[in-house]
């Protein structure tokens, strides 16, 4: 099973600042990472997929990087809807695995 | 417009049984796979299940493996899980969800989620 760490666990920042969140993988995952949004009560929301495209909808402040093992989502600039926790997924494997997720608070 | 409507979720005692629905509508159900993904209270994601456009291919978390069946009603735009010899940390809130483009488990849609407690 593919095992994905998110660091950090918190982000604490403010409206305005970049975001940086990272998602490391046991082992390569290609190009097969997604990314979601999910706020209390509410399903997640894909952000990207495979590692770099923006799913429809989507704003361009938000734009995933990376491959094989190492992931990057940056969010350009935060807007007060932005914050809640972000989790990254991989589909290269079976089990479909997700991450432990990064909390994006405001500071 | 797509949507992904669960239901069946409730308060069943461990060792019970349970079956989760989800009603699609909106796009060709029967032209896309299908999973299950949950969500522990306070917890992270994790996926359960998957199952293929036909029914033909399954795969499941070692977690539910014999103990949970996905299955598929293409007439009927429906999705289930079979969920028996429930145990405690069964309990989550149950999503049904499907993929962005096909042979892509990565989920564009998602329905709001069916809570499953398991307790005495």
């Amino acid at each position: 099973e593919i095992v994905l760490t998110q660091s950090p666990a918190t982000l604490s920042l403010s409206p305005g600042e970049r975001a940086t969140l990272s998602c490391r993988a046991s082992q390569s995952v290609r190009g097969y990472l997604a990314w979601y949004q999910q706020k209390p009560g509410q399903a997640p929301r894909l952000l990207i997929y495979d590692a770099s495209n923006r799913a429809t909808g989507i704003p361009a402040r938000f734009s995933g990087s990376g491959s094989g093992a190492d992931f990057t989502l940056t969010i350009s600039s935060l807007e007060p809807e932005d914050f809640a926790v972000y989790y990254c997924q991989q589909r290269s494997n079976w089990p479909l695995t997700f991450g432990g997720g990064t909390k994006v608070e405001i500071k | 417009e797509v949507q992904l409507v669960e239901s069946g979720g409730d308060l069943v005692q461990p060792g019970g049984s349970l079956r989760l629905s989800c009603a699609a509508s909106g796009f060709t159900f029967s032209s896309h796979e299908m999973n299950w993904v949950r969500q522990a209270p306070g917890k992270g994601l994790e996926w359960v299940s998957y199952i293929s456009s036909s029914g033909s291919n399954i795969y499941y978390a070692d977690s539910v493996k014999g103990r949970f069946t996905i299955s598929r009603d293409n007439a009927e735009n429906s999705l289930y899980l079979q969920m028996n010899s429930l145990r405690a940390e069964d309990t989550a809130v149950y999503y049904c969800a499907r993929p962005v483009m096909v042979h892509a488990q990565e989920f564009d849609y998602w329905g709001q989620g069916t809570l499953v407690t398991v307790s005495s």
